[in-house]
């Protein structure tokens, strides 16, 4: 069966510390990854789509790289603005419907 | 421009009764996904339209609930005799004509309280 889980469920930083989040999946057929970035009372927002293994993209203080099993969102010294749940989500087979994970609540304090 | 838009963002209901969600998708979008995100959860699927095809109404929890779109464009989904486990954010989802990779856009959602 297709899944994906994210770790850790929460993550707190002080501002300038880098770390990463992971996306670990069991897919047939992955078709894309995707990461979004969602804040409190607001929609999804999407950040980057990495298709094969190796792969990596870049947006300001993040880089989203790409394996066979697993997915990382690695975030260089990140600002308190970048507080937000990061959410990955893939594209299996046939299907043209996203799978989310549960995502990880990020806190950057200053 | 203008992005997903849904109303009301907010709704309380009495349980048993029949609410009534609505999205407005990006102009030229031909995809329309509907997701429910109870709290502290991920992302549950819903409903995916996609042009004139039939949509896949694989997620829908039960038959309470259903989904439609009128021209293309605007959809609404209505949930029968709501329960207080049906409280959560609606939350909908357009992207434009593609192979099907295409990043989604959401809208800010519709809260959803059944009392």
């Amino acid at each position: 069966e297709d899944q994906v889980t994210q770790s850790p469920e929460a993550l707190r930083l002080q501002e300038g510390e880098s770390s990463s989040l992971n996306c670990s999946y069991t897919v047939s057929g992955l078709r894309g990854l995707f990461w979004y970035r969602q804040d409190p009372g607001k929609g999804p927002e999407f950040l980057f789509t990495l298709y094969s293994a190796g792969e990596e993209k870049e947006k300001e203080r993040l880089k989203a790289t790409l394996t066979k099993k697993e997915s990382f969102l690695h975030i260089t010294a990140p600002k308190p603005e970048d507080s937000a749940t990061y959410l990955c989500a893939f594209l299996s087979g046939g299907y043209n419907k996203l799978i989310f994970g549960a995502g990880t609540r990020l806190a950057v304090h200053p | 421009g203008a992005g997903v838009s849904q109303s009301p963002s907010n709704k309380v209901t009495e349980k048993g009764k029949d609410v009534e969600l609505r999205c407005d998708p990006i102009s030229g979008h031909t995809a329309l996904y509907w997701y429910r995100q109870s709290l502290g959860q991920g992302l549950e699927f819903l409903i995916y339209f996609q042009g004139n095809s039939a949509p896949d109404k694989s997620g829908l929890p039960s038959d309470r609930f259903s989904a439609e779109r009128t021209g293309g464009s605007v959809s609404t989904l209505t949930i029968q005799r709501t329960q207080q486990e049906d409280s959560a954010v609606y939350l909908c989802a357009s992207s434009p004509p593609g192979q099907g990779d295409s990043p989604l856009h959401f809208g800010n959602g519709t809260r959803l309280t059944v009392t």
